[in-house]
């Protein structure tokens, strides 16, 4: 399979607990982007890096959210001190990059519970 | 915040007829794109449309741009069970540079076999 792929897909934690997904992209994309989806919401961009370089931050990623895509292929997304409210669907996309604002191809997804 | 609103938030048909699904954006924009969303799964990526753009086809699907009302619409032709899914609208600003994808909050389309 050489569509976007993220681990784990389900991850249950208690509140205060630190947790890490890993998302795994198109091998030949440039870019990739994080979303948050809570129920009967759409997705909620989070982040965006273009090889490796961070490009973009939303307001939604407070101080205990951290990105990271060190070789510009795989990236992991860590949130610490885990809050009820971060409770969602993680998703990662990817895209090609050579033209902007172009179709982005979604993994799917990581549903993490804050008990 | 979500740029684009789709309407109506739910449809239900039967199998054969077709589903139409609208979706409102506040600024200007370079493209929109529709997305299908099976229960829990990732999103999958319909149709791209520019905005010089006025009507786009892809087999059953029929995508329309109106930028002067700032709406667009999905429509599915001959709807099957497999169709049903949410469907959301993803806009991107005109306003440049990185700017990601903004996404509606979906259509949730039921077709009953």
């Amino acid at each position: 399979d050489t569509g976007v792929s993220q681990n784990p897909r389900h991850k249950i934690t208690k509140r205060g607990q630190n947790v890490t997904f890993r998302c795994d992209p198109i091998s030949e994309h440039n870019r990739l982007y994080w979303y948050r989806q809570t129920l009967g919401q759409g997705p909620e961009f989070l982040t965006y890096f273009q090889n490796e370089a961070q490009l973009e931050k939303s307001r939604l990623l407070s101080d205990r959210f951290s990105a990271e895509r060190p070789k510009g292929s795989f990236s992991t997304l860590e949130i610490q001190r885990t809050e009820q409210g971060d409770s969602a669907m993680y998703l990662c996309a990817s895209s090609p990059g050579r033209v902007p604002r172009e179709t982005q191809y979604f993994g799917p997804g990581t549903r993490l519970l804050v008990l | 915040s979500q740029q684009g609103e789709e309407d109506p938030q739910a449809l239900s048909i039967q199998e054969g007829e077709n589903a139409t699904m609208n979706c409102s954006y506040k600024t200007s924009i370079n493209n929109l794109q529709w997305y299908r969303q099976n229960s829990g799964r990732g999103l999958v990526h319909l149709i791209l449309i520019r905005s010089n753009e006025r009507e786009k086809h892809s087999g059953r699907l029929r995508v329309t741009l109106d930028t002067s009302k700032k709406s667009s619409s999905l429509l599915i032709t001959a709807s099957r069970a497999a169709d049903t899914a949410s469907y959301f609208c993803a806009t991107d600003a005109v306003s440049g540079g990185n700017t990601p994808l903004v996404f509606g909050k979906g259509t949730r389309l039921s077709v009953i076999a």
